[in-house]
């Protein structure tokens, strides 16, 4: 769902399901894209990352997808643990020159029930 | 192994005072990125170093400077507090040099304008 305000979307699954987190980017010219893992009160740790001339990546129990044609991305996590809730943003970074900075999506609120 | 390290990680400060964050990077990384996260909202990019020079910059206020020292770390001065500066502000640092496109996020400082 869309976010208003200071209102994350929230994702609550049963532990043991898979996870689908979306994400709709902005910037036709991004060329790296990455997902972020951020627990309460703590920094936002990677979790994988993408290149724009790749549909997909696979790591450790996550996936990620990325359809450049409606700009969207997607962290798909196996095997939901309780140690996987938290908030989850994606970020991109637009291609040349010297912009290295991120962007943020708005964060997923991920709930894993034992 | 060694992560990004902030200073200090809580603050408390009045309306109209200063207050300097410090960022020390993660050894050999040459990049510093300064990030203000709102409670609720995604990370927004303040202003980045390379190599001890500006590189780029995003909704920093005037109030706000930032710069990078010799031994690559980094301090955000903030003047004039208002209450709308009080958010978490994470630093992130990268090898750039080394094309590296990951950053590493420290913990954060959490700064409380009263």
């Amino acid at each position: 769902g869309e976010s208003v305000g200071l209102h994350l979307p929230t994702l609550s699954v049963q532990e043991g399901d898979n996870s689908i987190i979306n994400c709709a980017y902005s910037n036709s010219a991004s060329d790296y894209f990455i997902w972020y893992k951020q627990e309460s009160g703590k920094g936002p740790q990677f979790i994988i990352d993408i290149r724009s001339n790749m549909d997909k990546r696979q790591g450790q129990r996550v996936t990620v997808l990325l359809n450049k044609t409606v700009k969207h991305l997607s962290l798909q996590i196996a095997a939901t643990q309780p140690g996987d809730s938290a908030v989850y943003f994606c970020a991109e970074k637009p291609s040349g020159g010297s912009n290295y900075k991120l962007t943020f999506g708005k964060g997923t609120l991920l709930t894993v029930n034992p | 192994a060694a992560g990004v390290i902030q200073s200090p990680r809580h603050l408390i400060k009045e309306k109209r005072e200063t207050a300097t964050l410090k960022c020390y990077p993660i050894p050999r990384h040459d990049t510093v990125y300064w990030y203000q996260q709102g409670p609720g909202q995604d990370p927004q990019f303040l202003i980045s170093f390379y190599e001890k020079m500006q590189s780029d910059k995003g909704s920093i206020p005037d109030r706000f400077s930032a710069q990078q020292f010799s031994d690559y770390h980094s301090e955000l001065n903030m003047s004039s507090l208002e209450l709308g500066d009080s958010a978490l502000y994470f630093c992130a640092t990268a090898d750039r040099g080394g094309a590296g496109d990951e950053q590493f996020f420290g913990p954060g400082t959490r700064l409380t304008v009263l």
